[in-house]
C-alpha cells in the first residue's frame, strides 16, 4: 500500500450532500483505478482513468458519480446528492502500465458514511 | 459465474505453514492466477502472481497444478500480522486486464 495516498481516511456526509473523494497515485504512475467494497462484499471495479482521460467507466452508475485525473493534483471521484446505499469504502489503486498491467498498488481508502 | 472458487475461512497457527486453496476449472491458457490479500481497514495487497511454473517471492509461494484448474498459495510461517482476507483472482495479461474483480475469498486467522 505504500506510496498511493487517499483523503479523507473518513468521511461523514448526511443525504443529498455531495462527497469528494482524493487519490494521488504513487511516484511515477499515471494510471488510476477506483473501486468500491459495499459492507460484507468484494471490491468492485468502477472506473479506469489516465492523465485528462477516462478510460473505461464501465463500473460507475450512471448518475450521481463522476471521476476525473487532471493533468496536475489528484484524481477526484465525486458523488452527487448522497443516499444511504453510497455507504462503502472506496479504494483507489495505480499503475505504470495501464492496459499490460500486472501490479495494481492500493491506497488506504476512504470510508463514506451517509447518514 | 465465479471464475475462482476459495473456502470461505480457515485458521492457522502462527509459526506453522498456512496452504491457502483455490479452484479455477475454467481457467483459459492465457490467464494468470493472482493473489491479493486484503488486512482489516486497508487496501488490498499483491502478494503473487503465475501462469503455469511455481512461483515464489519474499512473501509467499504458488503452486499451480499441471492442469492449472488449482493453485495454492503458501505462507510458510504464517504470523499474527498475516490475519487477513485472500482472494484469488485469474486475470488475463493483456488488453482489458485492469479490471480486478474480487470475490469473497478467504478469512484466514492466524492464532497465537
Amino acid at each position: 500500500n505504500a506510496g498511493v495516498m487517499q483523503n479523507p481516511r473518513h468521511l461523514v456526509r448526511r443525504r443529498g450532500q455531495e462527497a469528494r473523494l482524493r487519490c494521488s497515485p504513487m511516484k511515477g504512475h499515471s494510471h488510476v483505478y477506483w473501486y468500491r467494497q459495499l459492507p460484507e462484499e468484494g471490491l468492485k471495479f468502477m472506473v479506469y482513468l489516465q492523465k485528462e482521460n477516462i478510460i473505461d467507466e464501465s463500473g460507475m452508475p450512471k448518475e450521481r458519480f463522476s471521476a476525473e485525473f487532471p493533468k496536475e493534483g489528484p484524481s477526484i471521484l465525486r458523488i452527487q446528492q448522497v443516499v444511504r446505499g453510497d455507504s462503502a469504502a472506496y479504494f483507489c489503486a495505480s499503475s505504470y502500465q495501464g492496459l499490460n498491467s500486472y501490479e495494481q498498488y492500493f491506497g488506504p481508502g476512504t470510508r463514506l458514511t451517509v447518514t | 459465474d465465479a471464475k475462482t472458487t476459495q473456502p470461505p475461512s480457515m485458521d492457522c497457527a502462527e509459526g506453522r505453514a498456512a496452504n491457502l486453496p483455490c479452484n479455477h476449472s475454467t481457467i483459459s491458457g492465457n490467464e494468470y492466477v493472482y493473489w491479493y490479500r486484503q488486512i482489516h481497514s486497508q487496501g488490498p495487497q499483491y502478494i503473487i502472481h503465475g501462469l503455469k511454473n511455481n512461483e515464489t517471492n519474499e512473501m509467499a509461494s504458488l503452486i499451480i497444478t499441471e492442469d492449472r484448474k488449482s493453485s495454492t498459495l503458501i505462507l510458510p510461517h504464517a504470523t499474527l500480522r498475516d490475519t487477513a482476507v485472500y482472494y484469488c483472482i485469474v486475470r488475463v495479461a493483456g488488453v482489458n486486464d485492469y479490471k480486478l474483480s474480487f470475490g469473497a475469498g478467504t478469512t484466514v486467522t492466524v492464532r497465537a
